[in-house]
């Protein structure tokens, strides 16, 4: 059965604080995906990387850095965070296969402060 | 550019009651077509890819078909616990990373 996990269901932190958000799956993808979504703006691509230690910049990545040092893992990275990354993020991957489907952790609920 | 419009974007209907969900597409040379189940608060679900038109698939109530510009997804006899956004996505072969979703439609069934 495939897995994707988030490292946390809901935080809440601080204007200004550093945040880390992690993402693992099990399948050994070569693609991983961070999306955020808010009501009515649907899934949004924030990064995107296709091997490892390589990412490349989705439609919001202002405010935003990632890191992906082993296949498996993938991490987002709030340097300073701001009330307007409140939101859902969500991970997600998949195969570097052409049409194969692609797989969503749980979410994560941020709430900044 | 690629683009994914689903409707409505709402859809309430009583237990029992039929209906379908559309997903229109622009893409340069479709690779796939997703449909995703997302209950809220949670992570979307995956439900059937689709890749040429005229293919459909089954699953309990739920059937998805593919033309070359359009996904129907049918939902039969609905019961409460079909309730969710259900998510449309294309991947196309100029874009062979990334997907394209649409907005979704809000499906809340009745009892």
């Amino acid at each position: 059965d495939v897995k994707v996990t988030q490292s946390s269901r809901y935080l809440v932190k601080r204007t200004g604080e550093k945040v880390f958000l992690e993402c693992v799956q099990d399948m050994d993808h070569e693609n991983m995906f961070w999306y955020r979504q808010d009501p009515g703006l649907g899934l949004r691509l924030i990064y995107f990387s296709y091997d490892v230690k390589m990412k490349e910049k989705g439609d919001i990545p202002e405010g935003y850095s990632v890191s992906r040092e082993k296949k498996e893992r993938f991490s987002l990275i709030l340097e300073s965070a701001s009330t307007n990354q409140t939101s859902m993020y969500l991970c997600a991957s998949r195969t570097g296969v052409p049409g194969e489907t692609q797989y969503f952790g749980p979410g994560t609920r941020l709430l900044v402060l | 550019e690629d683009q994914v419009t689903q409707s409505p974007e709402a859809l309430r209907l009583q237990e029992g009651e039929s209906s379908s969900l559309n997903c229109s597409y622009t893409v340069s040379g479709l690779r796939g077509l997703f449909w995703y189940r997302q209950d809220p608060g949670k992570g979307p679900e995956f439900l059937f890819t689709l890749y040429s038109a005229g293919e459909e698939k089954e699953k309990e109530r739920l059937k998805a078909t593919l033309t070359k510009k359009e996904s129907f997804l049918h939902i039969t006899a609905p019961k409460p616990e079909d309730s969710a956004t259900y998510l449309c996505a294309v991947q196309a072969a100029g874009s062979a990373r990334q997907l394209t979703f649409g907005s979704g439609t809000q499906l809340t069934v009745l009892p």
